[in-house]
């Protein structure tokens, strides 16, 4: 198995410019999540979504944050319009859900960096 | 809500040395508890894990109990190798719900 797919790895952009994140999680797995990891504030758990369906995202820290899970196979992540404190790395995470707890399986991350 | 407090790093130690992270939460209900990896570069891993009170995770030689009278989930390891220098992160949820993470502690392993 691939294990999850993130794509880019790392994204340099400047201020102002549209960015979007993309995963491809394990197959099979009907869970999926979006993390983002900073220094200042450790990993946070921005949206995830169940069958396709966002449950919570609550997570999400602005307007500027949208994420869509158009089929079981792909989602994206978008900031626009993006800014300096966006920069960050951001992990996508998937898992099985139902029937008690199942390991959540993380992607690589994409290392974003807004000038 | 969900919180997890884990002690800040990074922790420094001779190889074949022990290891302790502590790690407490605060949860609603019955949470599962966690400790996840992190190497330079890469996505967290999953070391190991308990999923009610009182039992033992383990893994490549580390342990943690799920312990429900004091709130805490410590990780253990008898003795430390350079191959496990890494971030650790204590983590809590379950289900199809996302996850609680601490900080992460850094750990430095000297030969």
């Amino acid at each position: 198995d691939a294990g999850v797919i993130q794509s880019p790895r790392h994204e340099v952009t400047e201020m102002g410019q549209e960015v979007t994140l993309r995963c491809k999680p394990i197959s099979g797995h009907n869970s999926l999540f979006w993390y983002r990891q900073t220094m200042m504030r450790g990993l946070e758990l921005l949206i995830y979504f169940n069958n396709n369906v966002p449950i919570d995202d609550s997570g999400m820290p602005e307007d500027r944050f949208s994420a869509k899970m158009p089929n079981a196979s792909f989602s994206t992540l978008k900031i626009q319009p993006s800014e300096p404190r966006d920069s960050a790395v951001y992990f996508c995470a998937s898992t099985i859900s139902g029937g008690g707890y199942n390991e959540q399986f993380f992607g690589p991350g994409t290392r974003l960096t807004v000038l | 809500g969900n919180s997890v407090t884990q002690m800040e790093g990074p922790v420094t130690l001779s190889e074949e040395a022990f290891l302790t992270i502590n790690c407490t939460y605060t949860a609603t209900g019955y949470p599962s508890l966690f400790w996840y990896v992190q190497y330079p570069g890469e996505g967290l891993q999953l070391l190991l894990k308990a999923t009610k009170a009182d039992d033992k995770g383990s893994n490549k030689g580390f342990e943690a109990t799920y312990r429900k009278e004091t709130t805490s989930f410590h990780l253990e390891k008898g003795s430390v190798q350079v191959s496990d220098s890494a971030v650790y992160f204590c983590a809590l949820g379950g289900g199809a719900d996302g996850l609680t993470f601490g900080k992460g502690t850094h750990l430095i392993i000297q030969p």
